[in-house]
């Protein structure tokens, strides 16, 4: 089984809010992130959080993290079109890094 | 990705027969990686690099070989051995910092 898990599927409607969630197991783990895939190509890094933090925000984006829960979100405002895409989340465990399954974010007129 | 070339974006294997993936930065990050996607499923890692002339295997080794002559290319071989090669395979690399990069991708097909 994978160690970070994530909802699969999310639809919302154009210009509300979108909230990613997502668990993760190892409470040693410095940085998690979150990255973002359009169809068919790689991985682009979207934000990531340090361990001693709580809340990150970076204009449209604010991450959310509860070390006590190992609960990591991620909140898009104002969602557009272009946002449409699958979302992973993922942590740091020593070299490498484990990702959950990917939440495919469908935006809807 | 930026920096991270994969090439070819598509590459078609017939039975019995081994492929290479390229993978080259110009990033100076001395760590490189390579990971499998599957449908549905995270991804999944196959060989890293944290210096030239070193690598170790990943959680899903077999079946793939890799070297590390150069410290701008990490080339991945997908060997006869690998008996499910059909996936998207990514390349990505480390800095300093704890951050990794993707780069755009090569999809495997079996003909």
């Amino acid at each position: 089984g994978e160690d970070v898990e994530q909802s699969l599927f999310l639809s919302v409607r154009e210009g509300d809010s979108s909230v990613i969630n997502c668990t993760y197991t190892d409470s040693s783990s410095t940085y998690l992130y979150w990255y973002k895939q359009e169809p068919g190509a790689g991985l682009q890094l979207l934000t990531y959080i340090f361990s001693n933090m709580d809340m990150k925000q970076d204009q449209r984006l604010t991450v959310l993290l509860n070390k006590k829960d190992k609960h990591l979100s991620l909140r898009i405002a104002d969602t557009q079109t272009g946002d449409s895409a699958i979302y992973f989340c993922a942590e740091i465990d020593d070299y490498k890094l484990s990702f959950g399954a990917g939440t495919t974010v469908t935006v809807r007129a | 990705d930026g920096g991270i070339t994969q090439s070819p974006k598509y590459l078609f294997r017939k039975e019995g027969q081994n492929v290479t993936l390229s993978c080259e930065q110009n990033l100076n990050h001395d760590a490189m990686y390579w990971y499998r996607q599957d449908p549905g499923q995270g991804l999944r890692l196959i060989y890293y690099s944290q210096i030239v002339n070193d690598f170790q295997k990943g959680d899903i080794a077999e079946g793939y070989s890799v070297s590390r002559e150069k410290k701008e290319s990490f080339p991945l071989t997908v060997t006869s051995a690998q008996k499910n090669p059909t996936a998207f395979y990514l390349c990505a690399t480390k800095g300093q910092g704890e951050t990794q990069y993707f780069g755009p991708g090569t999809r495997l097909l079996v003909l």
